[in-house]
């Protein structure tokens, strides 16, 4: 079974400031692809940034960056220049294509909030 | 235009009642899913429909019932509603038929009440 495992329940950062929250998954699988997704108040679900696993590079998507460790599953969100906007939940989900089904197992997740 | 639809965004009804929420995604996308976002924010996914076939039917209740006329909709009907039941419950569409990157759109969700 997959399982990702979000060890941060909460979290906080001030403005402008930098925040890394963490992601563990497991998986025996060698072709896989991981996400963050990030919830809002307005509970909306977005897409914050995902990572292929047969990539080496780290995913960067403007503030927001990964952390990819293949070998420790460790899959880390960074974001630089903490904005209000942030404070959210978010998510780290794993997908594995091929299996039939394509389903995101999700984490607990992070609650971030972002002090002015 | 909203590319995953959910109605109605709130939903309050008292025990025993039987409910709907209807979901439309105008993507494209082969697949769909229902999941259920409990008080803690745990997602946990109940089903999965691909070109209106069940794919996955995760432990819910027989009180819930799926159903795809056709590939841009998926609704779930909910028969005498319990208190546990409430929750914000999510559809999401996704592309299984085109290539990574597998990432779900989901509606902006059902917040459903049981009084």
């Amino acid at each position: 079974a997959q399982t990702v495992t979000q060890s941060q329940p909460e979290m906080s950062v001030q403005e402008a400031e930098t925040v890394t929250l963490s992601c563990t998954y497991d998986t025996s699988e060698s072709d896989y692809y991981l996400f963050w997704y990030k919830q809002p108040p307005s509970r909306q679900m977005i897409l914050v940034i995902r990572q292929e696993a047969y990539k080496q590079q780290n995913a960067t998507e403007n503030r927001f960056s990964v952390n990819f460790q293949k070998a420790a599953k460790s899959f880390s969100l960074k974001i630089s220049d903490s904005q209000l906007g942030d404070a959210a939940m978010y998510f780290c989900a794993h997908i594995r294509p091929g299996a039939g089904s394509y389903q995101l197992t999700f984490g607990k997740g992070t609650k971030l909030s972002v002090i002015p | 235009d909203t590319a995953v639809s959910q109605t109605p965004k709130y939903l309050v009804t008292q025990m025993g009642n039987d409910k709907s929420i209807k979901c439309e995604q105008n993507l494209g996308h082969d697949t769909m899913y229902w999941y259920k976002q409990d008080s803690k924010k745990f997602l946990k996914i109940m089903f999965s429909y691909n070109n209106k076939e069940l794919i996955i039917n995760e432990t819910v209740p027989n009180r819930f019932s799926p159903k795809s006329p056709d590939k841009a909709h998926l609704n779930l009907h909910i028969n005498s509603l319990e208190l546990g039941d409430s929750a914000v419950y999510f559809c999401a569409s996704q592309s299984v038929g085109g290539g990574p990157p597998y990432g779900y759109t989901f509606g902006s969700g059902t917040r459903l009440t049981v009084v």
